[in-house]
């Protein structure tokens, strides 16, 4: 059973540019979160997708947004992008929302690294 | 809100030693327990979980966790560590029914030395 996918793994983008990383979950997973790791904060939570809709949402501004699709693949745009928004990029996928109790696990991808300059 | 801590941000131990990770939780309710860990690069791995029932949980690679709501502690433990067990270890709680996703640990940095 394949596991979660994210490409790219790297990406290298200027300040004011935006960017998209997408998210692959593990097969028949419908829930997917996305997190956001420095070396300063840890890692925060993003936002999570079941069936299309966004269940909740971190403590980020509205650059940051994201969309889930009919075959639960995910995506997350950073508009505008800062110096600060250097990051991994970590995507979750669980069979249902991870709050929702047992079997709903979350499995993460390698994540995507980006890089602003 | 909830949180979680990692006292420690580094820990040496000697390969063949015991080994213990600590974590605190500050939440009202139960929540659910999540250790991962990470190695240089990668993505996070799920080591075990706990969501109710036995508070000792077995989780992969010769890793348990013990649950003790008295102290609000979910302590990773190994019994003899090994060179390939060096990498980042992250606590994680989440609420039922809340809406915060998972909330991390700031992570232990785990050294073996020879």
């Amino acid at each position: 059973k394949a596991g979660v996918t994210q490409t790219p793994r790297y990406l290298i983008k200027t300040r004011g540019q935006q960017v998209t990383l997408s998210c692959s979950p593990i097969s028949g997973h419908r829930s997917v979160s996305w997190y956001q790791q420095t070396p300063g904060q840890g890692l925060q939570f993003l936002f999570e997708y079941f069936s299309e809709t966004q269940r909740n949402k971190g403590n980020f501004p509205g650059r940051f947004s994201g969309r889930q699709f009919s075959n639960s693949r995910s995506e997350m745009n950073v508009s505008t992008l800062e110096l600060g928004d250097s990051a991994l990029y970590l995507c979750a996928s669980s069979l249902g929302p991870v709050r929702t109790g047992a079997g709903t696990e979350a499995f993460f991808g390698q994540g995507t690294r980006l890089t602003v300059v | 809100a909830q949180s979680v801590t990692q006292p420690d941000i580094h820990i040496t131990v000697s390969e063949g030693a015991s080994l213990e990770l600590r974590c605190n939780y500050s939440y009202g309710a139960t929540p659910y327990l999540f250790w991962y860990v990470q190695s240089p690069g990668q993505g996070l791995q799920l080591l075990l979980k706990y969501f109710s029932g036995d508070t000792l949980v077995q989780g992969i690679k010769g890793f348990e966790a013990e649950f003790k709501r008295s102290q609000s502690s979910f302590n990773l433990r190994k019994p003899s560590v090994h060179w390939s067990d060096a990498a980042e270890y992250f606590c994680a709680v989440v609420s039922g029914g809340g809406a915060d996703g998972l909330t991390f640990g700031k992570g232990t940095h785990l050294i073996i030395q020879p």
